[in-house]
């Protein structure tokens, strides 16, 4: 198993550009979400998804929209670059949407917006 | 809402010293908690979770963590550092109905030999 993938690594944009923030993973989960990490400020979540079809707000949604098309794929999109929207953005998937599943994270990918 | 509160941003530690790290959360009902390491550039991992029963949970890598609900507390505690722990260490609590984590702000360990 591959477990939770995330492309690209590294990416840099321009305010105003868009861009999606892929995510998958081999594991059959039903759960899946989109974190950002910034400095000082832990992980916040983004958005979320209890299956395909299916997603919702997290507590920072502004700027960012996703769609869940299979149980494997859960791509972040960004619309139109803002300089704020420059972080870490983690993916991670569990089996249930149950608070006491562990999630498991991707890799990140560092996004920078000039 | 819930909360989570590491009040220690940076923690320095001797390599072979005892090691507690602090969390606090806020939630109305029972929780679930998790600690989560994060190794620098690197994904986070699952340290060790706490939902019911004994409230001294063992998890990976020699780390135990105490729920203590008077307290509203689930510390992290190694008994013998390791170089290899220097990490930044995430304390979370997830909702009952769903997976919604929210994480505290982290706590940065740095182990000197």
């Amino acid at each position: 198993n591959a477990g939770v993938t995330q492309t690209p690594k590294f990416q840099v944009l321009k305010t105003g550009q868009s861009m999606t923030l892929q995510c998958a993973q081999d594991m059959n989960h039903e759960y899946m979400s989109w974190y950002r990490q910034d400095p000082g400020m832990g992980l916040r979540l983004i958005h979320y998804s209890v299956g395909a079809g299916i997603t919702d707000q997290g507590e920072v949604p502004n700027g960012y929209n996703v769609s869940r098309s299979t149980t494997e794929d859960f791509p972040l999109r960004l619309l139109s670059a803002a300089p704020s929207q420059t972080s870490v953005y983690f993916c991670a998937s569990s089996y249930e949407a149950l608070g006491y599943n562990e999630q498991f994270f991707g890799p990140g990918t560092r996004l920078t917006v000039l | 809402a819930q909360s989570v509160t590491q009040p220690d941003i940076h923690i320095t530690v001797s390599e072979g010293a005892s090691l507690e790290l602090r969390c606090n959360y806020s939630y109305g009902a029972t929780p679930y908690l998790f600690w989560y390491v994060q190794s620098p550039g690197q994904g986070l991992q699952l340290l060790l979770k706490y939902f019911s029963g004994d409230t001294l949970v063992q998890g990976i890598k020699g780390f135990e963590a105490e729920f203590k609900r008077s307290q509203s507390s689930f510390n992290l505690r190694k008994p013998s550092v390791h170089w290899s722990d220097a990490a930044e260490y995430f304390c979370a609590v997830a909702s009952g109905g769903g997976n919604k984590l929210t994480f505290g702000t982290g706590t940065q360990l740095k182990v000197e030999l």
